[in-house]
């Protein structure tokens, strides 16, 4: 299995701008989570999926954000429009059956100017 | 609600010495508890993980955990250290209802002077 992908690598983008960031799961897992890391706040839960529908999204931080999973197999997280403090490193990451450990993609570092 | 403290933001330790990362939860049921590991500009791996059972748990790249009750302590250890075990650490409790909701601490950030 290729594991978690996630897509771009990394991102430059200018204030204002709308940023759509993608992820793969691993194939047959059942959860789906999106979180962000920032030196000062550490690893933040966004928000995640069960079987493709949103579970909790409690730490989306504003309507500025967005998040989708229209199938199995893909999903999206979007902000719009993008603020300099949104920069970050995004992690994806999926699991099955939610208790077994998560496993994590490489992340997309984004960089909001 | 549901909390992991990890008490040392910062730990070096020379080369060949051996390691223990410290790591509390809080959390009224019985665990499931997790170690993740992460290399600079890479995502979090996971290390080893407890469900259940045997107290000492064994992970990969020779770390192991023991799971104490008593104390609502995780503490992840090494008996001796190489360079590339530099990296930053994070211990992890899945979350109320054991939803899947995985819990991390803060992280401890590991140096290995050689």
């Amino acid at each position: 299995d290729a594991g978690v992908i996630q897509s771009p690598r990394h991102e430059v983008t200018e204030m204002g701008q709308e940023v759509t960031l993608r992820c793969k799961p691993i194939s047959g897992h059942d959860y789906l989570f999106w979180y962000r890391q920032t030196m000062m706040r550490g690893l933040e839960l966004l928000i995640y999926f069960n079987n493709n529908v949103p579970i909790d999204d409690s730490g989306m931080p504003e309507d500025r954000f967005s998040a989708k999973m229209p199938n199995a197999s893909f999903s999206t997280l979007k902000i719009q429009p993008s603020e300099p403090r949104d920069s970050a490193v995004y992690f994806c990451a999926s699991s099955y059956r939610g208790t077994y450990g998560y496993t994590f993609g490489s992340g997309t570092r984004l960089t909001v100017v | 609600a549901q909390s992991v403290t990890q008490p040392d933001i910062h730990i070096t330790v020379s080369e060949g010495a051996s390691l223990e990362l410290r790591c509390n939860y809080s959390y009224g049921a019985t665990p499931y508890l997790f170690w993740y590991v992460q290399s600079p500009g890479q995502g979090l791996q996971l290390l080893l993980k407890y469900f259940s059972g045997d107290t000492l748990v064994q992970g990969i790249k020779g770390f192991e955990a023991e799971f104490k009750r008593s104390q609502s302590s995780f503490n992840l250890r090494k008996p001796s250290v190489h360079w590339s075990d530099a990296a930053e650490y994070f211990c992890a409790v899945v979350g109320s209802g054991n939803t899947g909701k995985l819990i991390f601490g803060q992280g401890t950030t590991l140096q290995v002077k050689p």
